[in-house]
Parts: structure tokens; C-alpha cells; sequence
């Protein structure tokens, strides 16, 4: 049973242009999400979060954006850098569940210059 | 400098042979985690802790063991008793919702 995922295995977008990743998740009961980047053979870095009881959260050029009715959540990075080119995952959390992380497959972005 | 760190970069078992990946961290976390990750797919819990001496199987800990006698330290035992056990292992620490990594190991069979 896969509670999140990630459904592009692959995106690729122009330098300068907003890349936009999506996540989709079936548990309700999950109340937190997370973003992270990931190069290879390296551990993934946290990139940017959203409690459910928020819509949109921004840092710098990430914005995230929750849409809970539908239950999907998507990253948007804008403008795109080549150094954006990665594999990101999207993760989210219950809070009966001390804290574990449900993790999608991963969607890796190519930026092209 | 905090931070989590992993060693080795790279492990090499033997059929037959238990090996132990290392974690550290020096952040004073008190929750951390390993995760193994194989191509194409999310990353998969084995173990879990939440405080010294204590810690809980993930989705998939058979063929592991780990111990937690030290906050600062979480190490993973790869046994013979898993029988796939090539794959990229992470390992992490958590402050509140938000788990940090270290740069983790790749462990290959011969």
C-alpha cells in the first residue's frame, strides 16, 4: 500500500523556468509534509516542510503548496537553477506515529540549460 | 561543525558475514533512524530510536540489529541472515518533524 506518491518518475525543465513537482497522499491522518533533495550517493537534504493546517509555504525560490481536499501536495522552484538538478522526495508524517516518515518513490528533475 | 556522519563511505561483505555501519551525530537529538534505499524507490525504515536503550523495528528490519548506548550513537548490524542486503544505507537524526541525514553507505557484496 503506497501512501505517497510521487507519479513522475522523471521531469525536465528549462533553466530560468518554475519546475513544479507533485505528491499525492492517501492517509488523512498524515499532518505534516516534507521536501528533500537528494544527489546521488549522497543522504537527502531538507528542503522545505508544511503543517496541514497551512496552504502555502515559501522559502526563497521553493514554495509549497497543499491542497488537502484533494490530497496532494506539489513543490514549486522558481526560477530553476542547473543546481536544482536532483532526485526529490516527498515525505509526510502522522502524529500517532512518533514521528515516521512515509516516503514517496522520488521524482527526478533535469534542469536544461 | 554539527552534523551526522556515516562511515564507511563504501563496505564490502563476504557471504556469511555480519558487518556494522557506523552513525553519529553531534546535533543532541534524542530520535534517529536507519533507512535503506535501492534504485528507483523511496527509502525504506529499519530501525528506529527515540531515546538511549531503546529502539523499534521499522518496515523492514529482519536481517538487522541495531543498539542506541549512547545518544550520539545509532550503529546498524548487517547480518547473514539478510539475504539482499546491497543497497545505499542512510541514516538520520530528528528535531521536532524534520529529519536531518548524514551521507551514507553504500554496502556491496563480493
Amino acid at each position: 500500500d503506497q501512501q505517497v506518491k510521487q507519479n513522475s518518475p522523471s521531469l525536465s525543465v528549462q533553466e530560468g523556468r518554475i519546475s513544479i513537482l507533485n505528491c499525492d497522499y492517501t492517509n488523512s491522518m498524515f499532518d505534516y509534509f516534507l521536501w528533500y533533495k537528494k544527489y546521488p550517493a549522497e543522504g537527502p537534504t531538507f528542503l522545505i516542510s508544511i503543517s496541514s493546517i497551512k496552504d502555502k509555504n515559501e522559502d526563497g525560490r521553493f514554495t509549497v503548496f497543499l491542497n488537502k481536499s484533494a490530497k496532494h501536495l506539489s513543490l514549486h522552484i522558481v526560477p530553476s537553477q542547473p543546481g536544482d538538478s536532483a532526485v526529490y522526495f516527498c515525505a509526510a508524517s502522522r502524529p500517532d506515529s512518533n514521528y515516521q516518515l512515509i516516503w514517496g518513490a522520488g521524482t527526478k528533475l533535469i534542469i536544461k540549460p | 561543525d554539527g552534523g551526522i556522519t556515516q562511515s564507511p563511505k563504501y563496505l564490502f561483505r563476504k557471504e556469511g558475514q555480519n558487518v556494522t555501519l557506523s552513525c553519529e551525530q553531534n546535533l543532541n537529538h534524542d530520535a534517529m533512524y536507519w533507512y535503506r534505499q535501492d534504485p528507483g524507490q523511496g527509502l525504506r525504515l529499519i530501525y528506529y530510536s527515540q531515546i538511549v536503550n531503546d529502539f523499534q523495528k521499522g518496515d523492514i528490519a529482519e536481517g538487522y540489529s541495531v543498539s542506541r548506548e549512547k545518544k550520539e550513537s545509532f550503529p546498524l548490524t548487517v547480518t547473514s541472515a539478510q539475504k539482499n542486503p546491497t543497497a545505499f544505507y542512510l541514516c538520520a537524526s530528528r528535531q521536532e518533524e524534520t529529519q536531518y541525514f548524514g551521507p551514507g553507505t553504500r554496502l556491496l557484496v563480493l
